[in-house]
């Protein structure tokens, strides 16, 4: 069975301080990985998505992929208070796909002014 | 504005009392999916489908049902809710089940009490 792992938290950073997330999946013909932010009661909203091995930076957020130790992470720079919600992982072995997606439980970010 | 709008957003009801959740998209897209999401079990795909008339089984499907006649509606259908479906639920679309940016557009939930 496909599981992705995330520590559940809260994880408590500073603001403007770096808040730095993780996510390791079990299965190692996974293809595409994808960070969702989630505020209490709302939906999921896409952040990053990434395919390759390395970084990829969008603005404040860089996404970190590590196929060979089954690892996932997300940074978030100067963090705001607003950034204060449950970050989620999700991975495919679809390559580029909305198919198959399967969800860590995510990690509840707390940001403290 | 592009969006995938479920209604309704909340809902109680009883057990057995067969109800419908409607999910609709407005971005032309082929690629519709609805999930659950519930405490410590993070969210999990019920239905998908690819396209019009064609629909498949996510990793929790029993109890509920789908339909994609049209390609901006995907209707879930709880024939005999129970209380163990008691959940939030969430509709999402995609451009096709390759798209790049996974699941990019989610809907804004409906939250769903079978008592």
């Amino acid at each position: 069975q496909k599981e992705v792992e995330q520590n559940s938290g809260p994880l408590s950073v500073p603001e403007g301080a770096i808040a730095s997330l993780n996510c390791t999946y079990s299965d190692r013909g996974s293809q595409s990985f994808f960070w969702y932010r989630q505020y209490s009661g709302k939906s999921p909203e896409l952040i990053m998505f990434i395919y390759s091995n390395g970084d990829k930076e969008d603005g404040r957020f860089t996404a970190q992929l590590n196929k060979a130790s089954q690892y996932v992470s997300l940074l978030i720079r100067d963090s705001q208070p607003s950034d204060s919600a449950t970050y989620l992982c999700a991975v495919t072995s679809v390559r580029g796909g909305a198919d198959g997606l399967t969800f860590g439980k995510g990690t509840h970010l707390i940001i403290q002014p | 504005e592009a969006q995938v709008t479920q209604n309704p957003r909340y809902l109680i009801t009883v057990t057995g009392k067969k109800l419908t959740v409607t999910c609709s998209q407005n971005m032309n897209h082929e690629y519709m999916s609805w999930y659950r999401q519930d405490p410590g079990l993070g969210l999990r795909q019920i239905y998908y489908s690819m396209n019009v008339e064609v629909t498949d089984k996510g990793d929790v499907p029993e109890g509920y049902k789908v339909s994609r006649k049209e390609k901006r509606n995907f209707p879930l259908i709880l024939e005999s809710p129970s209380p163990n479906q008691t959940s939030l639920y969430f509709c999402a679309s995609s451009l096709s089940r390759g798209d790049r940016r996974g699941l990019a557009f989610f809907g804004q939930g409906t939250r769903l009490t079978v008592v």
